[in-house]
């Protein structure tokens, strides 16, 4: 399996304007996350997925943020308008079952560098 | 709700030195403990991870037992390499599917091994 695949690794945009960052788990796993990390707040959850469901939303920082996942291969972060302080790495991440003995496999992650 | 704490980095050590990176957490419940490492430039892998009291995880020279009588999942090696220097994530699964599905991190550690 090739893993999580997130795309883009590096944007760089200007302050207002629309971002979105795409992720593909590994198949056949459940449970899709996104995480945000900062120097100042380390690394946040922003909402997770169950069967393409959103489960926990409770971490997306304010309206401008939103997530979908369309289908089970497939899921996006959108970010607008973007500011300055959006600035940071958005790592997907997948799972096969909730227990705690399901290991989270991360993507490499997608720089956001809003200007 | 969950939590983890990790001692404050950075740490410097030696090639061959013995390495301890603190870390306890605060859960209901039966939680799974996770180290994750994050080398420069990259997403996060899963390093090693113990599922119940008195599990000891290991991977790579590395070991952390799960201490339930004192909350503790503690990173050790006996000797660490320069090719060791990353950033060290502990983090917790809850217990009970639903919103503990979620993995809660500490603020990570960063250890830097010099020649």
């Amino acid at each position: 399996d090739a893993g999580v695949i997130q795309s883009p690794r590096h944007e760089v945009t200007e302050m207002g304007q629309e971002v979105t960052l795409r992720c593909k788990p590994i198949s056949g796993h459940d449970y899709l996350f996104w995480y945000r990390q900062t120097m100042m707040r380390g690394l946040e959850l922003l909402i997770y997925f169950n069967n393409n469901v959103p489960i926990d939303d409770s971490g997306m920082p304010e309206d401008r943020f939103s997530a979908k996942m369309p289908n089970a291969s497939f899921s996006t972060l959108k970010i607008q308008p973007s500011e300055p302080r959006d600035s940071a790495v958005y790592f997907c991440a997948s799972s096969l079952g909730s227990s705690g003995a399901n290991v989270l496999t991360f993507g490499a992650g997608s720089r956001l560098t809003v200007l | 709700g969950d939590s983890v704490t990790q001692m404050e980095g950075p740490v410097t050590l030696s090639e061959e030195a013995f390495l301890t990176i603190n870390c306890t957490y605060t859960a209901t419940g039966y939680p799974s403990l996770f180290w994750y490492v994050q080398y420069p430039g990259e997403g996060l892998q899963l390093l090693l991870k113990a599922t119940k009291a008195d599990d000891k995880g290991s991977n790579k020279g590395f070991e952390a037992t799960y201490r339930k009588e004192t909350t503790s999942f503690h990173l050790e090696k006996g000797s660490v390499q320069v090719s060791d220097s990353a950033v060290y994530f502990c983090a917790l699964r809850g217990w009970g599917g639903g919103t503990a599905s979620k993995l809660t991190f500490g603020t990570g550690t960063r250890l830097q091994v010099t020649l």
